[in-house]
Protein backbone atom coordinates (compact mmCIF):
# COMPACT_ATOMS: atom_id res chain seq x y z
CA UNK A 1 0.00 0.00 0.00
CA UNK A 2 1.84 3.06 -1.19
CA UNK A 3 -0.71 5.75 -0.49
CA UNK A 4 -0.39 8.60 -2.34
CA UNK A 5 2.71 8.97 -5.10
CA UNK A 6 3.95 11.82 -7.18
CA UNK A 7 5.69 12.20 -10.44
CA UNK A 8 8.39 13.73 -10.88
CA UNK A 9 10.24 14.49 -7.36
CA UNK A 10 11.47 17.72 -8.86
CA UNK A 11 11.78 19.28 -12.33
CA UNK A 12 13.26 22.49 -14.23
CA UNK A 13 11.34 24.31 -16.91
CA UNK A 14 12.07 26.71 -19.31
CA UNK A 15 9.28 29.81 -19.55
CA UNK A 16 6.74 28.47 -22.23
CA UNK A 17 7.63 24.98 -22.17
CA UNK A 18 4.73 22.50 -20.63
CA UNK A 19 4.82 19.32 -18.38
CA UNK A 20 2.56 17.11 -16.70
CA UNK A 21 2.50 15.89 -13.02
CA UNK A 22 0.94 12.58 -12.27
CA UNK A 23 -1.13 11.59 -8.94
CA UNK A 24 -1.17 8.05 -8.31
CA UNK A 25 -3.33 6.88 -5.18
CA UNK A 26 -3.95 3.15 -4.18
CA UNK A 27 -6.69 4.19 -1.17
CA UNK A 28 -9.53 3.74 -4.01
CA UNK A 29 -10.26 7.68 -2.81
CA UNK A 30 -13.05 9.37 -4.59
CA UNK A 31 -11.82 12.92 -4.08
CA UNK A 32 -8.51 13.89 -5.29
CA UNK A 33 -6.74 17.66 -5.21
CA UNK A 34 -4.25 19.63 -6.43
CA UNK A 35 -2.39 22.21 -4.18
CA UNK A 36 0.73 24.55 -4.82
CA UNK A 37 2.77 25.93 -2.11
CA UNK A 38 4.91 28.46 -1.62
CA UNK A 39 7.84 29.36 0.57
CA UNK A 40 6.67 30.43 3.97
CA UNK A 41 3.58 30.42 3.02
CA UNK A 42 -0.05 27.91 3.13
CA UNK A 43 -1.25 25.38 0.52
CA UNK A 44 -4.04 26.59 -1.81
CA UNK A 45 -6.04 24.55 -3.91
CA UNK A 46 -5.55 24.64 -7.90
CA UNK A 47 -8.06 22.16 -9.11
CA UNK A 48 -10.05 19.26 -7.39
CA UNK A 49 -12.05 16.10 -8.33
CA UNK A 50 -14.89 14.28 -6.69
CA UNK A 51 -14.80 11.45 -8.99
CA UNK A 52 -13.53 9.30 -12.14
CA UNK A 53 -14.44 11.85 -14.97
CA UNK A 54 -15.32 14.86 -12.83
CA UNK A 55 -12.76 18.20 -12.36
CA UNK A 56 -13.60 21.55 -10.65
CA UNK A 57 -11.39 24.75 -10.11
CA UNK A 58 -10.36 25.77 -6.58
CA UNK A 59 -8.42 29.01 -5.76
CA UNK A 60 -5.82 29.38 -8.55
CA UNK A 61 -6.62 27.58 -11.30
CA UNK A 62 -5.58 30.05 -13.73
CA UNK A 63 -2.20 28.84 -16.05
CA UNK A 64 -2.95 24.82 -14.93
CA UNK A 65 -5.44 21.93 -16.16
CA UNK A 66 -6.31 18.95 -14.68
CA UNK A 67 -7.74 15.17 -15.89
CA UNK A 68 -8.99 12.41 -13.99
CA UNK A 69 -9.42 9.49 -16.63
CA UNK A 70 -9.20 6.86 -14.28
CA UNK A 71 -10.17 6.89 -10.50
CA UNK A 72 -6.72 6.37 -8.93
CA UNK A 73 -5.29 8.65 -11.08
CA UNK A 74 -5.05 12.77 -11.07
CA UNK A 75 -3.09 15.06 -13.81
CA UNK A 76 -1.81 18.67 -12.87
CA UNK A 77 -0.79 20.50 -16.70
CA UNK A 78 0.88 23.18 -17.39
CA UNK A 79 1.00 24.43 -21.29
CA UNK A 80 2.83 27.30 -21.11
CA UNK A 81 4.66 27.41 -17.98
CA UNK A 82 5.91 30.78 -16.15
CA UNK A 83 8.48 31.93 -13.50
CA UNK A 84 5.18 32.76 -11.65
CA UNK A 85 4.48 28.43 -11.17
CA UNK A 86 7.42 28.20 -9.65
CA UNK A 87 6.21 26.10 -6.93
CA UNK A 88 5.94 22.77 -4.26
CA UNK A 89 2.91 21.11 -5.73
CA UNK A 90 1.31 18.61 -3.59
CA UNK A 91 -1.39 16.19 -4.67
CA UNK A 92 -3.80 14.90 -1.87
CA UNK A 93 -6.51 12.24 -1.89
CA UNK A 94 -9.54 11.42 0.39
CA UNK A 95 -11.99 8.99 1.10
CA UNK A 96 -14.32 10.90 3.47
CA UNK A 97 -13.12 14.36 2.66
CA UNK A 98 -12.52 14.96 6.38
CA UNK A 99 -9.04 13.68 6.35
CA UNK A 100 -6.82 14.12 3.27
CA UNK A 101 -3.24 12.48 2.86
CA UNK A 102 -0.81 14.03 0.99
CA UNK A 103 1.54 13.01 -1.34
CA UNK A 104 5.38 13.54 -1.20
CA UNK A 105 5.68 16.41 -3.24
CA UNK A 106 7.30 18.05 -6.96
CA UNK A 107 9.52 20.77 -6.35
CA UNK A 108 8.81 22.80 -10.02
CA UNK A 109 11.42 25.60 -10.87
CA UNK A 110 10.51 27.78 -13.84
CA UNK A 111 13.55 29.58 -15.26
CA UNK B 1 -14.07 33.44 0.29
CA UNK B 2 -12.10 32.54 2.99
CA UNK B 3 -9.23 34.02 5.68
CA UNK B 4 -7.70 31.98 8.48
CA UNK B 5 -5.44 33.82 11.22
CA UNK B 6 -2.65 31.80 12.98
CA UNK B 7 0.59 33.18 14.51
CA UNK B 8 3.37 32.92 12.59
CA UNK B 9 5.89 31.74 14.83
CA UNK B 10 5.79 29.84 18.40
CA UNK B 11 8.70 28.77 20.79
CA UNK B 12 8.47 26.29 23.28
CA UNK B 13 10.45 24.30 25.43
CA UNK B 14 10.94 20.48 25.77
CA UNK B 15 8.22 19.11 27.92
CA UNK B 16 5.88 22.36 27.88
CA UNK B 17 2.57 22.74 27.21
CA UNK B 18 1.70 24.76 23.56
CA UNK B 19 -1.50 26.42 21.80
CA UNK B 20 -1.89 27.04 18.42
CA UNK B 21 -4.92 29.38 17.69
CA UNK B 22 -7.21 29.74 14.77
CA UNK B 23 -9.72 32.12 13.92
CA UNK B 24 -11.55 32.18 10.34
CA UNK B 25 -13.99 34.01 8.17
CA UNK B 26 -15.99 31.71 5.59
CA UNK B 27 -19.02 30.38 4.15
CA UNK B 28 -20.34 26.66 4.25
CA UNK B 29 -17.90 25.54 7.15
CA UNK B 30 -18.01 22.35 7.80
CA UNK B 31 -15.37 22.14 10.07
CA UNK B 32 -11.88 23.04 11.26
CA UNK B 33 -8.97 21.09 10.50
CA UNK B 34 -5.21 21.02 11.92
CA UNK B 35 -2.14 19.44 9.43
CA UNK B 36 1.56 19.28 10.67
CA UNK B 37 4.08 19.45 8.04
CA UNK B 38 8.22 18.99 8.86
CA UNK B 39 10.53 21.18 6.46
CA UNK B 40 10.64 19.34 3.12
CA UNK B 41 7.97 17.42 3.77
CA UNK B 42 4.11 16.38 2.85
CA UNK B 43 1.30 17.78 5.29
CA UNK B 44 0.46 14.92 7.46
CA UNK B 45 -3.52 14.91 9.18
CA UNK B 46 -3.72 15.82 12.81
CA UNK B 47 -6.94 16.45 14.11
CA UNK B 48 -10.32 17.66 12.87
CA UNK B 49 -13.30 18.96 14.55
CA UNK B 50 -16.93 19.05 12.60
CA UNK B 51 -18.74 19.83 16.15
CA UNK B 52 -17.85 22.24 19.26
CA UNK B 53 -15.66 20.67 21.69
CA UNK B 54 -12.39 19.02 22.57
CA UNK B 55 -10.95 16.32 20.33
CA UNK B 56 -8.29 14.31 21.92
CA UNK B 57 -5.61 12.19 19.94
CA UNK B 58 -2.34 11.60 22.32
CA UNK B 59 -0.43 14.19 23.00
CA UNK B 60 -2.01 16.26 20.89
CA UNK B 61 -6.14 18.41 21.72
CA UNK B 62 -7.95 20.22 19.19
CA UNK B 63 -10.50 22.22 20.20
CA UNK B 64 -13.66 24.48 17.67
CA UNK B 65 -16.28 27.03 19.46
CA UNK B 66 -18.61 27.89 15.87
CA UNK B 67 -20.08 30.39 17.24
CA UNK B 68 -16.59 32.24 17.60
CA UNK B 69 -15.14 31.11 14.79
CA UNK B 70 -12.08 29.80 16.70
CA UNK B 71 -9.95 26.95 17.41
CA UNK B 72 -6.89 25.84 18.64
CA UNK B 73 -4.64 22.79 18.64
CA UNK B 74 -2.82 22.08 21.97
CA UNK B 75 0.05 20.20 22.08
CA UNK B 76 1.31 18.53 25.34
CA UNK B 77 4.58 17.69 26.61
CA UNK B 78 6.65 18.49 23.85
CA UNK B 79 9.26 16.73 22.35
CA UNK B 80 11.84 17.73 19.82
CA UNK B 81 10.39 15.88 17.46
CA UNK B 82 7.43 18.25 17.30
CA UNK B 83 9.49 21.47 15.77
CA UNK B 84 7.66 22.05 12.50
CA UNK B 85 4.80 23.76 10.64
CA UNK B 86 1.35 23.37 11.92
CA UNK B 87 -1.56 24.51 9.67
CA UNK B 88 -5.55 24.88 10.51
CA UNK B 89 -7.43 24.52 7.33
CA UNK B 90 -11.41 24.99 6.85
CA UNK B 91 -13.36 22.42 5.24
CA UNK B 92 -15.87 24.04 3.00
CA UNK B 93 -18.05 23.09 0.02
CA UNK B 94 -19.47 20.21 -1.78
CA UNK B 95 -16.47 18.60 -2.75
CA UNK B 96 -15.41 19.67 1.39
CA UNK B 97 -12.24 21.65 -0.09
CA UNK B 98 -9.43 22.75 2.47
CA UNK B 99 -8.67 26.47 2.31
CA UNK B 100 -5.21 26.30 4.84
CA UNK B 101 -3.95 29.31 7.10
CA UNK B 102 -0.56 30.18 6.36
CA UNK B 103 0.95 27.92 8.74
CA UNK B 104 2.44 28.39 12.65
CA UNK B 105 6.39 27.64 12.76
CA UNK B 106 6.62 25.67 16.55
CA UNK B 107 9.92 25.44 17.38
CA UNK B 108 11.28 23.38 20.52
CA UNK B 109 14.10 24.12 21.94
CA UNK B 110 16.05 21.75 24.54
Amino acid sequence: NAGVTQTPKFRVLKTGQSMTLLCAQDMNHEYMYWYRQDPGMGLRLIHYSVGEGTTAKGEVPDGYNVSRLKKQNFLLGLESAAPSQTSVYFCASSLAADTQYFGPGTRLTVL
Amino acid sequence: GQSLEQPSEVTAVEGAIVQINCTYQTSGFYGLSWYQQHDGGAPTFLSYNGLDGLEETGRFSSFLSRSDSYGYLLLQELQMKDSASYFCAVLTGSARQLTFGSGTQLTVLP
